[in-house]
């Protein structure tokens, strides 16, 4: 059963870059068909997708937050990273990493996240 | 347009049936997928394609949808689901992900 783990600093300073890493285990995440998302949840808020890149390296990301972010894949480590350059206070939240497995068939299309890592908080301050 | 909308609370009375819904224009090309949220904890996902459930989800949860509206049902609800649930899906591009805004349940 894989397991996602979500690791990187607590606290950030405005106007800088904020880095995280999932770590995955109890598989590769190279295996065909899943993509890695990173989603976030502002304190008392909804989910909020950033973006999500693919078992080849291939990213897509929330239109609002695409000239901040990047995101990649490192095989030997069996992790993906997230970088948000440019911070402010907008940007607090607990962040997410999450599997997916986009697909279609049989005339319907299907996203499914069958797999979370716990969260780790993030809080942009001075 | 590229959004799903979810009521933002729902209420239902212990062993009763609710139904949560979620609407957007890629749901005409999309099942959505149901995730559960309890406080200070990461979403599981409860319900994915037509009507599945992953292993350990209760056979209470079960998925309908119709045009542009899916539906997650809980038939008999329990003191235990109460929760936010979220729907999501893929915009029309198939390139961005979408997530509903969140429906909190509680359980009367």
């Amino acid at each position: 059963q894989v397991q996602l783990q979500e690791s990187g600093p607590g606290l950030v300073k405005p106007s800088e870059t904020l880095s995280l890493t999932c770590t995955v285990s109890g598989g590769s995440i190279t295996i065909t068909s899943y993509y890695w998302g990173w989603i976030r949840q502002s304190p008392g808020k909804g989910l909020e997708w950033i973006g999500s890149i693919s078992y080849v390296g291939r990213t897509n990301y929330e239109p609002s937050l695409k000239s901040r972010v990047t995101m990649s894949l490192d095989t030997s480590k069996n992790q993906i990273s997230l970088n948000l350059n440019s911070v402010t206070a907008a940007d607090t939240a607990v962040y997410y990493c999450g599997r997916e497995r986009p697909y279609c068939s049989g005339g319907y299309c299907y996203s499914i996240f069958d797999s979370w890592g716990q969260g780790t908080r993030v809080n942009v301050s001075s | 347009s590229s959004e799903l909308t979810q009521d933002p609370a729902v209420s239902v009375a212990l062993g009763q049936t609710v139904r949560i819904t979620c609407q957007g224009d890629s749901l005409r090309s999309y099942y959505a997928s149901w995730s559960q949220q309890k406080p200070g904890q990461a979403p599981v996902l409860v319900i994915f394609g037509k009507n599945n459930r992953p292993s350990g989800i209760p056979d209470r949860f079960s998925g309908s949808g119709s045009r542009d509206t899916a539906s997650l049902i809980i038939t008999g609800a329990q003191a235990e689901d109460e929760a936010d649930y979220y729907c999501n899906s893929r915009d029309s591009s198939g390139d961005h992900v979408l997530f509903g805004g969140g429906t909190k349940l509680t359980v009367l």
